[in-house]
């Protein structure tokens, strides 16, 4: 399976904290997405980053990404209540159109 | 509003029974996409669609069958070969291999 993997599986923080979720995959890419689901409904996309760039920024959010070592990481920065949802990297297989969605982490932020 | 629209969502299967899923969108996006997701778990592609009357088979079809005759339109329907059909099916859309829309699901049981 090309299926990624996101760790840690479930994340507890305090509201303000930061947050990071790591995220790995197997073959080459065109670019890696994250996702957040809030439970029960579907998944929205936060931010793509390609794979001849590094880092990535949008609003709270900053995601990395390591070509050679085929891994991402997604950080929150100064959680709220609201981001408690479960969050999704994706992966595009080089040859085709298809994504491939890693496990998840579970983010729950006590307010 | 642009959007994927997926009915219904709740959704209620007795043995032997085929059920049709219904995704639709308006956002003239070329490629059409269903997963499945099992409790606590990733999102599985089931079938894609990157044009009209093509489609191409994910990695668990096996007991799905869909079709593709409109572009808005990318009905999924889960026969009675799939033996475990009890999930929540998530149908998606993009172009150009840019970030995927989601519909809010339709969840599957058994009688």
């Amino acid at each position: 399976s090309q299926q990624g993997e996101e760790d840690p599986q479930a994340l507890s923080i305090q509201e303000g904290e930061n947050a990071t979720m790591n995220c790995s995959y197997k073959t080459s890419i065109n670019n890696l997405q994250w996702y957040r689901q809030n439970s029960g409904r579907g998944l929205v996309h936060l931010i793509l980053i390609r794979s001849n760039e590094r880092e990535k920024h949008s609003g709270r959010l900053r995601v990395t990404l390591d070509t050679s070592k085929k891994s991402s990481s997604l950080l929150i920065t100064a959680s709220r209540a609201a981001d408690t949802a479960s969050y999704f990297c994706a992966t595009d297989a080089k040859a085709g159109n298809q994504f491939y969605f890693g496990t998840g982490t579970s983010l729950t932020v006590i307010p | 509003d642009g959007g994927i629209t997926q009915s219904p969502k709740y959704l209620f299967r007795k043995e032997g029974q085929n059920v049709t899923l219904s995704c639709e969108q308006n956002l003239n996006h070329d490629a059409m996409y269903w997963y499945r997701q099992d409790p606590g778990q990733g999102l599985r592609l089931i079938y894609y669609s990157q044009i009209v009357n093509d489609f191409q088979k994910g990695d668990i079809a096996e007991g799905y069958s869909v079709s593709r005759e409109k572009k808005e339109s990318f009905p999924l329907t889960v026969t009675s070969a799939q033996k475990n059909p009890t999930a929540f099916y998530l149908c998606a859309s993009n172009s150009g291999g840019g970030p995927q829309h989601f519909g809010d699901g339709t969840r599957l049981s058994i009688l």
